[in-house]
């Protein structure tokens, strides 16, 4: 059971979209519709924005999306706000009843 | 709104056993997978491993020869021990609601020293 794949960091401008991508294997992300996405900013808790591959908790903007192609998952975030900024964390069931996460992105709103 | 909070010693010598407990509040622990997850300092998270409120419970391959968990539905908290630690342990530890479709709620986390 190996981390998924998250590149460490992303910039965009105010207001831009940007997509953060996620890999696994077929054993994780493309076995089943079950990765999640969280936001978390410095020394606080993450915070769930996305979960069952685009399932969008009560409360969580629609500016946050996710999709999947394959073994890839991924979050994109439209109309980019200062707020944005923060470390981006995916995770995804393994099987086995284990849950698997990402390296983390680091993502900065120039 | 569930509220958990962690609770166990800052500060752990090499070697010796890491034991933390999750206080839940706010909310049943029944029905619930109840999870784990580890944060080193600068590093992205990891997933130990979660507990249902019947005591089945499921753990990362990597620390599952190091690593249990268990859970008092009558007083509501649960907890995890981790044997022979190194540095290589060191972390923020989270007690989290949810496990595999996705954690919904999480403590504040408690940052776990491992040093002589």
């Amino acid at each position: 059971q190996s981390a998924l794949t998250q590149p460490a960091h992303m910039s965009g401008s105010p207001g831009q979209s940007i997509t953060i991508s996620c890999t696994g294997t077929s054993s994780d992300v493309g076995a089943y519709n079950l990765v999640s996405w969280y936001r978390q900013h410095p020394g606080t808790a993450p915070k769930v924005l996305i979960y069952e591959d685009n399932k969008r908790p009560s409360g969580i903007s629609n500016r946050f999306s996710g999709s999947k192609s394959g073994n890839t998952a991924s979050l994109t975030i439209s109309g980019l706000r200062a707020e944005d900024e923060a470390d981006y964390h995916c995770s995804s069931y393994a099987g086995g009843k284990t849950v698997v996460f990402g390296g983390g992105t680091k993502l900065t709103v120039l | 709104q569930v509220q958990l909070q962690e609770s166990g010693p800052g500060l752990v010598k090499p070697s010796e056993t890491l034991s933390l407990t999750c206080s839940v509040s706010g909310a049943s622990i029944n029905n619930y997978y109840w999870s784990w997850i580890r944060q080193p300092p600068g590093k992205g998270l990891e997933w130990i491993g979660c507990i249902y409120f019947n005591g089945d419970a499921s753990y990362n391959p990597a620390l599952k020869s190091r690593v249990s968990m268990s859970i008092d539905t009558s007083k509501t908290h649960f907890s995890v021990t981790l044997t022979s630690v190194s540095a290589a342990d060191t972390a923020v530890y989270y007690c989290a609601r949810g496990s595999i479709t996705a954690v919904a709620d999480w403590g504040r986390g408690t940052l776990v020293t491992v040093s002589s």
